[in-house]
């Protein structure tokens, strides 16, 4: 069964990057996109971009994009999400989540990132 | 990309059913045939229940239905559960290439 485990929780501040990674197994890792979400505290669930498994082609929401790098390593199966500038409004769940038939049918524990001076 | 409108909460008794809307616009929902919705219990990652307006997943349960009309998309839970208690996103394609979610709603199982 098709598995994403993310790296843990992370506690930034303001101004910094984080980085969170995304390992994927038990699945062919070209064959499949891999999306990010993010859910601040108490906030619906918003969508950051994808990247193709195969290609590397990513695609980024008009409200990140600016400060989100979405990127792969093959060799290691595992997609990784940066993020710049960090302020406390990017306190939020980070979740990756594959995508599979026009929905995403599996989904990585999730990352909190805290963002505090 | 405005977030897709959800109503905030929607509540019922146990076996009944209940129906909640997701409204968007000709650019995501109205223009393709890519809604999607998801079950998220607090603490945990959302679950796809549904996928492309109207059809489960594998192993989901025949008491979640999907459907489309126009620029608004709906999800029913028959028979309504006290595991069903859990809040409830639909998503969209848009015509920028991008993905939305709605604003969630809150299930509550009287």
């Amino acid at each position: 069964q098709a598995q994403l485990v993310q790296s843990g929780a992370d506690v930034k501040k303001p101004g910094a990057s984080v980085k969170i990674s995304c390992k994927a197994s038990a699945y062919t890792f070209s064959n499949f996109p891999i999306h990010w979400v993010r859910q601040a505290p108490g906030q619906w669930l918003e969508w950051m971009g994808w990247i193709n498994g195969g290609n590397g082609n990513t695609k980024y929401s008009r409200r990140f994009q600016d400060r989100v790098t979405i990127s792969r390593d093959t060799s290691a199966n595992t997609v990784n999400l940066e993020v710049t500038s960090l302020t406390s409004g990017d306190t939020a769940v980070y979740f990756c989540a594959r995508g599979d038939s026009n929905g995403w049918g599996t989904w990585g524990q999730g990352t909190l990132v805290t963002v505090s001076s | 990309q405005s977030a897709l409108a959800q109503p905030a909460s929607v509540s019922g008794s146990p076996g009944q059913s209940i129906t909640m809307s997701c409204f968007g616009s000709s650019s995501d929902i109205g223009g393709y045939n890519y809604v999607s919705w998801y079950q998220q219990h607090p603490g945990n990652a959302p679950k796809l229940i549904i996928h492309d307006v109207s059809y489960r997943p594998t192993g989901v349960s025949t008491r979640f239905s999907g459907s489309k009309s126009g620029n608004a998309a709906s999800l029913t839970i028959s028979g309504l559960q006290a595991e069903d208690e859990a809040s409830y996103y639909c998503s969209s394609f848009t015509l920028s290439g991008a993905y939305v979610f709605g604003t969630g709603t809150r299930v509550t199982v009287l």
